[in-house]
């Protein structure tokens, strides 16, 4: 079982560029949830998917992100345009179902200059 | 607004030792109540997890101890070993929640065991 899949691992990018995230959920399983964590604010759930619907966004913190989910194998969250205060690793993680006990995958580090 | 208190921040034990870390939360209808551990360069991982019906649960050398009335919640490691070394985040999540899909986590405790 490979786990939760998360590209780039590092991104490093300049203030006003789009910015790509990626995420393989574990296979079979129904909900993905991503997240954000920093030092000051800790881990925070952006979004939230259960059968690629999304479910609950009231986490993502403005109209620059965008999350996707257009099969069971794969999702992206998008952050266009980028600003330094959005630097940051992000978390996908998946569940069998909202239920379940989630995996996190190994994160994202995205610096925003 | 942060829904969940964790404290230390820091923590720093001899090895054999017992770490205690600590968690409190303010909203009422929370009703489920995990640890996560998360080693450097890996995302979080499950390690326990408890409903307000008990007061306390045992898994292997980690134990959840839960006082609903003061609505705190805390991790006890046994017998800590230098592997144990790692941050470790409490959360919360709702009664309206039908799982753990609405988790709020505490800020994190860097644990370090010293041999």
């Amino acid at each position: 079982d490979a786990g939760v899949i998360q590209s780039p691992r590092h991104e490093v990018t300049e203030m006003g560029q789009e910015v790509t995230l990626r995420c393989k959920p574990i296979s079979g399983h129904n909900s993905l949830f991503w997240y954000r964590q920093t030092m000051m604010r800790g881990l925070e759930l952006l979004i939230y998917f259960n059968n690629n619907v999304p479910i609950d966004d009231s986490g993502m913190p403005e109209d620059r992100f965008s999350a996707k989910m257009p099969n069971a194998s794969f999702s992206t969250l998008k952050i266009q345009p980028s600003e330094p205060r959005d630097s940051a690793v992000y978390f996908c993680a998946s569940s069998r179902d909202f239920r379940d006990t989630q995996y996190f995958g190994p994160g994202t580090r995205l610096t925003v200059l | 607004q942060q829904q969940v208190k964790q404290s230390p921040q820091s923590l720093i034990v001899q090895k054999g030792g017992i770490p205690i870390i600590n968690c409190a939360y303010e909203n009422t209808a929370f009703d489920y109540f995990p640890w996560y551990q998360q080693f450097p360069g890996k995302g979080p991982a499950l390690l326990i997890a408890i409903r307000p019906d008990v007061s306390e649960k045992k898994e292997g050398r980690f134990t959840i101890s839960f006082n609903k009335s003061a609505k705190q919640f805390s991790l006890h490691i046994m017998d800590s070993q230098p592997g144990d070394s790692a941050t470790y985040f409490c959360a919360a999540s709702p009664r309206r929640s039908f799982g753990n899909e609405k988790l709020t986590f505490g800020t994190g405790t860097r644990l370090t065991i010293i041999p």
